[in-house]
């Protein structure tokens, strides 16, 4: 039971456009989302993150949006960069809990 | 910033022998300490939350007895894989953070276990 999904493998944007990556569940009790960036053979990486009370987060080039009637959030990173080219997870908590849930990832390629 | 460290990066190893990997808070305590399992392509999944001076905690479908969870002090938990499988070939990664906030989480590096 995938509680946590990344429904796109795959993204290829042109450099400088806005890359939007998906992600969705179905666990109602997850009031705490986190996206991050994982490189091949390394841990991942913290990129942004987002309370369920809040719809918006922003920072810098990254933000996130959650839609919490649709069970629906997404990252946009705009301008794309070809350093942004890495595989992306979202991933999401209960209660607090530090133990996280991870979607499947989408492998974000920035074209030149 | 706070770093969490793995080791070893890879390692390759016979079946039916055990591997250990580590995990370390190299400038911060963690009393907490989790297990994730991630598989070619596949999502990172949690196996077990590691607790300084007590049982770790497995998750439904994780054999406690085949992965062995030590988190003997504050600054290190131990993952060992007994009687490795071919199927046990996998990407382990851990997590810490030295406060109770979700945006503290630090992954190490991940260490690729290899059962041939």
């Amino acid at each position: 039971d995938q509680q946590v999904k990344q429904n796109s493998p795959s993204l290829s944007v042109q450099e400088g456009r806005i890359s939007i990556l998906n992600c969705d569940y179905t666990n109602s009790m997850f009031d705490y989302f986190l996206w991050y960036k994982k490189y091949p053979a390394e841990g991942p990486t913290f990129l942004i993150s987002i309370s369920s009370i809040k719809d918006k987060n922003e920072d810098g080039r990254f933000t996130v949006f959650l839609n919490k009637s649709a069970k629906h959030l997404s990252l946009h990173i705009v301008p794309s960069q070809p350093g942004d080219s890495a595989v992306y997870f979202c991933a999401a908590s209960a209660g607090g809990a530090q133990k996280l849930v991870f979607g499947q990832g989408t492998r974000l390629t920035i074209n030149p | 910033g706070a770093v969490v460290s793995q080791h070893p990066s890879w390692v390759i190893c016979k079946s039916g022998t055990s591997v250990k990997i580590e995990c370390r808070s190299l400038d911060f305590q963690a009393t907490t300490m989790f297990w994730y399992r991630q598989f070619p392509k596949q999502s990172l999944m949690l196996m077990a939350t590691s607790n300084e001076g007590s049982k770790a905690t497995y998750e439904q479908g994780v054999e406690k007895d085949k992965f062995l969870i030590n988190h003997a002090s504050l600054t290190l938990s131990t993952l060992t894989v007994t009687s490795a499988h071919p199927e046990d070939s996998s990407f382990y990664i851990c997590s810490a953070s030295p406060e109770t906030g979700l945006n503290t989480i630090y992954f190490g590096e991940g260490s690729w276990l290899t059962v041939v």
